[in-house]
């Protein structure tokens, strides 16, 4: 079946502009988390959804960045006046809800801010 | 708060090497534990879990055992191939976290012929 897709692949702005990231989640995954690999901070944590609601939002680095989901499937996660250090590959995954879930990630969007 | 730390890498080994990557973790409760794996070019995928102490998890010949005293879950492998090299992520998670993963630093591991 299909696995997780997240749109752009890559995705080149510059500094000051505005990017949305898309995540299509796998079909009845009511979970979906963001994170966000970078050279110097590893695998980090950004937000996590529960179908449309966001318990969890602590790991968005700052007021800039925001995110929702809709219909308890696509989210998008949207940075404003990026800046060079918001470089990263941004990684979505959903799983089932439970500790105990495996969490299915999609191949990233490489976002890098010029 | 929950962390979870791997041994520095990156590691090269021999073909049919043995294989240990550490990994120890801090966190309240009772996490379940995860290996991830990347390999090149490609996104992050389960290798193995283990959702309680003294659990066992075991995949394509790598294994790891939840150990709740020492608060480890190190990965192992007896015999090494080059098809191994890729980078792997030690990774626990909680339920009062909404589940969300904790990663280690990652570890590279290449493996040559």
């Amino acid at each position: 079946g299909a696995g997780v897709s997240q749109s752009p692949s890559n995705k080149v702005t510059e500094k000051g502009k505005d990017v949305e990231l898309r995540c299509d989640p796998i079909s009845g995954h009511t979970a979906l988390y963001w994170y966000r690999q970078s050279l110097g901070q590893g695998l980090e944590f950004l937000i996590y959804f529960q179908g449309n609601s966001a318990p969890d939002k602590s790991g968005l680095p700052s007021d800039r960045f925001s995110a929702e989901r809709t219909g308890g499937s696509v989210s998008t996660l949207t940075i404003q006046r990026t800046q060079q250090e918001d470089s990263a590959v941004y990684l979505c995954a959903s799983s089932l809800v439970g500790k105990n879930y495996e969490q299915y990630f999609g191949p990233g969007t490489r976002l890098t801010v010029t | 708060g929950n962390s979870v730390t791997q041994m520095e890498g990156p590691v090269t080994l021999s073909e049919e090497a043995f294989l240990t990557i550490n990994c120890t973790y801090t966190a309240t409760g009772y996490p379940s534990l995860f290996w991830y794996v990347q390999y090149p070019g490609e996104g992050l995928q389960l290798l193995l879990k283990a959702t309680k102490a003294d659990d066992k998890g075991s995949n394509k010949g790598f294994e790891a055992t939840y150990r709740k005293e020492t608060t480890s879950f190190h990965l192992e492998k007896g015999s090494v191939q080059v098809s191994d090299s890729a980078v792997y992520f030690c990774a626990l998670s909680r339920e009062t976290s909404g589940s969300r993963l904790t990663f280690g630093e990652g570890t590279q591991l290449t493996v040559n012929p």
